[in-house]
């Protein structure tokens, strides 16, 4: 099992651009997260997923767009990226609701915006 | 004021001390999340505890539910548990559920 795959580890876009970040799971997991983490604030919400077809506003949406197609797939949007969206981006996946299920983690994204 | 709360925010501690972190949440939970960021950037889950202890290997976390307090210790320290420890609550809402996180502690262990 590869487990969290994250797709591309690292970019860098200039002011306006866009750009789709993937994550995919073989763990057959329901829910599904894209996190951001930035120095001295630790990982921040963007949106999740509790289900194929599902999506829901996390502490941090704005600027991001998330779809879920398929079970296995999230993908998080920068419809036009600034320079605040600058930071590292993990994805993880959970087998489903429940406070004691282990969320497994994605090798995260390094997206530098200029 | 975050629904979880670490200190400290740095350690550096010598190889072979005993290490204590701690962890303080605003939130009603049944069970609280420890996780271990690697110097690389993987995140890894540590444990998920609901009373009293547990352990694994040098790590042992505990926690307090009616004090709503977490404590990962780590014995006999090594160059090899330098990394970022999380902690982290689960929070349920009408859309799902969801983990918040701790700001986390930067541990570096000297030889």
């Amino acid at each position: 099992n590869a487990g969290v795959t994250q797709t591309p580890k690292f970019r860098v876009l200039k002011t306006g651009q866009s750009m789709t970040l993937l994550c995919a799971q073989d763990m057959n997991h329901e829910y599904m997260y894209w996190y951001r983490q930035d120095p001295g604030m630790g990982l921040r919400l963007i949106h999740y997923s509790v289900g194929e077809g599902t999506t829901a506003k996390g502490e941090v949406p704005d600027g991001y767009n998330v779809s879920r197609l398929k079970k296995q797939n999230f993908l998080l949007g920068l419809e036009s990226a600034a320079p605040s969206q600058t930071s590292v981006y993990f994805c993880a996946s959970v087998k489903g609701p429940g406070s004691y299920n282990e969320q497994f983690f994605g090798p995260g994204t390094r997206l530098t915006v200029l | 004021k975050n629904e979880v709360e670490q200190s400290p925010q740095n350690l550096t501690a010598q190889e072979g001390e005993f290490i204590t972190i701690n962890c303080s949440y605003s939130v009603g939970i049944s069970a609280l999340h420890w996780l271990q960021q690697h110097p690389g950037g993987g995140i890894v889950s540590l444990f998920m505890l609901s009373s009293g202890k547990k352990k694994h290997g040098r790590l042992i976390a505990t926690i307090n539910i009616q004090e709503k307090h977490s404590s990962l210790h780590i014995t006999a320290s090594h160059p090899r548990d330098s990394a970022v420890y999380i902690c982290a609550a689960p929070l349920w809402e009408t859309s799902g559920s969801r983990l918040t996180f701790g700001e986390g502690t930067q541990l570096t262990v000297n030889p």
